[in-house]
Parts: structure tokens; C-alpha cells; sequence
């Protein structure tokens, strides 16, 4: 079985200053990681993903997010954020065989001026 | 734009209908997950479609059911509704890679009165 946890609800933060979000998983195989963001009356759009090779993935937007194998960690990063960026985030494990994905509850990142 | 479509974007109706939510998923994608969302209960998946077979189920109520037809979009029908139905109902699509990230729809967003 898979899980994943993201570690903080809510995350305010000041225009312009850095961001981390944070996301832990369970599992005992290796996995596919993703984040996801979620802008008010949208769905769901791939921020990035992590399915093997460097530990350091870029996504859209100036998103970041570095896989830790020996943390089960894949935390979400922003050197300097701007109020467009306030949304809510998801982490999402996929497993090897059955594809099947598992989302974490979710992150609203508010972004204040 | 994801490519995947979801209509209707918005359904009021009262307790003890029956309602069809529809999916038309990205071009050349074969698989199809439904999932509701909901403040209480989070991003929960309901079932999966590839290729007009039930791939994987999930947290489905067997007041509902869904299907994907020969052209590959697919329905969702929730019946004698109850008020705790209400929820963002999303449909996503993926590759065929076991890694293929999901591609997410802008959701009907139901209400039950």
C-alpha cells in the first residue's frame, strides 16, 4: 500500500519571499512522485514529477522539487513567489505496476501581498 | 488547456434524483479516473476506465456507476442523491506508461438540495 502525507494545511507567505512545501510518502516499492496545483474553480494541473535519473526536477511557474529516497520525501520549493502563485497543491504517488494513483490532502499556499 | 472535458460545469438538482456527469478524455489517451472532491474528504478517487473495461475501483458508493463507451468517453451516474453528495466531481485521463501523469478536467460541480 502507498500513502502520502503533506506535512502543512495551510502555508501563508509574503510576496516575493521563498516557499517550501512539504510532502512525505509511504511505500514499499519504488514510485512515481508528481505534484499538482489547483487554481480556485479549476481542476488539477501537473506542476511537475519525479520518475527517475537526477533528484532535482524543475516544473512550471519556477517550481522545484527535490526527491529524497532515504527521507521518503519529495518537498515542493519556490525561491520567490507572487501573488498568482496563492492555490492549492497536491503531492500524488504512483505506483510501479498497477499505475494507480494516491494524492495527498493538500496544501493552500496563500500568498500575501 | 488539459484536452480533457467535462460538462456539465455546474448541476443543481434535489435528493433522490439521478444525474450523468460526463468525461471526454484528452486525444489518444485510454484511460479514465473519476474522482470527487469534497471539503470534508478531500481528492478521493472513484473508479477507473481503460479501454472501455473497469480498471480499478475506488471509494464508489454503489449508488453509483460509471462506464467508458467504444469512443472512449465515459459517464459517471450518481442516483438516489443524497445531500452529502454535493462535491466537485473531476474526470482525468493518462497515457498508456505506467508513469503518465494524469491529466485533470475542470470538474462538475454538483449540488444537492
Amino acid at each position: 500500500a502507498q500513502s502520502v502525507t503533506q506535512l502543512d494545511s495551510q502555508v501563508p507567505v509574503f510576496e516575493e519571499a521563498p516557499v517550501e512545501l512539504r510532502c512525505n510518502y509511504s511505500s514499499s516499492v519504488s514510485v512515481y512522485l508528481f505534484w499538482y496545483v489547483q487554481y480556485p474553480n479549476q481542476g488539477l494541473q501537473l506542476l511537475l514529477k519525479y520518475l527517475s535519473g537526477s533528484t532535482l526536477v524543475k516544473g512550471i511557474n519556477g517550481f522545484e522539487a527535490e526527491f529524497n529516497k532515504s527521507q521518503t520525501s519529495f518537498h515542493l520549493r519556490k525561491p520567490s513567489v507572487h501573488i498568482s502563485d496563492t492555490a492549492e497543491y497536491f503531492c500524488a504517488v504512483k505506483g510501479p505496476v498497477t499505475g494507480k494513483s494516491t494524492f495527498g490532502d493538500g496544501t493552500t499556499l496563500t500568498v500575501k501581498p | 488547456d488539459s484536452g480533457v472535458t467535462q460538462t456539465p460545469k455546474h448541476l443543481i438538482t434535489a435528493t433522490g434524483q439521478r444525474v450523468t456527469l460526463r468525461c471526454s478524455p484528452r486525444s489518444g489517451d485510454l484511460s479514465v479516473y473519476w474522482y470527487q472532491q469534497s471539503l470534508d474528504q478531500g481528492l478521493q478517487f472513484l473508479i477507473q476506465y481503460y479501454n472501455g473495461e473497469e480498471r480499478a475501483k475506488g471509494n464508489i458508493l454503489e449508488r453509483f456507476s460509471a462506464q467508458q463507451f467504444p469512443d472512449l468517453h465515459s459517464e459517471l451516474n450518481l442516483s438516489s442523491l443524497e445531500l452529502g453528495d454535493s462535491a466537485l466531481y473531476f474526470c482525468a485521463s493518462s497515457g498508456d506508461r505506467v508513469n503518465s501523469p494524469l491529466h485533470f478536467g475542470n470538474g462538475t460541480r454538483l449540488t444537492v438540495t
